[in-house]
């Protein structure tokens, strides 16, 4: 069984960055898996950030590409987002989840879910 | 981006109900559906992937089945805990993309 946790604070200003991390227990961040982030804003539906490999090979969504990083700490077992230059409209509940290789790219492990809000 | 429709936005049905929720997606993605369940509060669930395959410990009563641009979800005989709403995702091509789900209420 795989679990997934994030953390992170939970509140950070406009115009600062967004740091998450996501501990994997049960399995290797080293696996043939992809490691995903998936956020929902309050009351709306789902969109997917982006995805990283344990290579540090990343795919990202266009709409966040040029304020986004993912990054693995194999040592540590986890994985990392960071979002630069957030603004209101990034507050939501973040995610994530593991892309299972033997699931055609579908995310059957995910985390709890934290909440960042973006207020000063 | 491949756009993922998704209809009805909500349903109203009783316990016992066979309830259907389609998804379209705006250019073809072989059999690359995957479905979702997200009850309030919670993380979303893997229910189905590939378009027809069941997760492991999802209840049969789960089904899915399209290719191309047209899938749908089927929940046979609708139970309390299947109260919720669900999600369709295209994982054919980056970036992966969601419905704007459908949300299944008691009537």
């Amino acid at each position: 069984q795989v679990l997934l946790q994030e953390s992170g604070p939970g509140l950070v200003k406009p115009s600062g960055t967004l740091f998450l991390s996501c501990a994997v227990s049960g399995g290797s961040i080293s696996s043939i898996d992809w490691w995903s982030w998936v956020r929902q804003s309050p009351g709306k539906g789902l969109q997917w950030i982006g995805e990283v490999f344990h290579t540090g090979a990343t795919n990202y969504n266009p709409s966040l590409k040029s304020r986004l990083s993912m990054s693995v700490d194999k040592s540590k077992n986890q994985f990392s987002l960071m979002v630069k230059s957030v603004t209101a409209a990034d507050t939501a509940v973040y995610y994530c989840a593991r892309a299972g290789s033997s699931h055609e790219g579908a995310a059957d492990y995910w985390g709890e879910g934290t909440l960042v809000t973006v207020s000063s | 981006d491949i756009q993922m429709t998704q209809s009805p936005p909500s349903l109203s049905a009783s316990v016992g109900d066979r309830v259907t929720i389609t998804c379209r997606a705006s250019q073809t993605i072989s059999r690359y559906l995957n479905w979702y369940q997200q009850r309030a509060g919670k993380a979303p669930k893997l229910l189905i992937y590939a378009a027809s395959t069941l997760q492991s410990g999802v209840p049969s009563r789960f089904s899915g089945s399209g290719s191309g641009t047209d899938f749908s979800l089927t929940i046979s005989s609708l139970q309390p805990e299947d109260f919720a709403t669900y999600y369709c995702q295209q994982s054919s091509s980056s970036p992966l993309t969601f419905g704007g789900g459908t949300r299944v209420e008691i009537k």
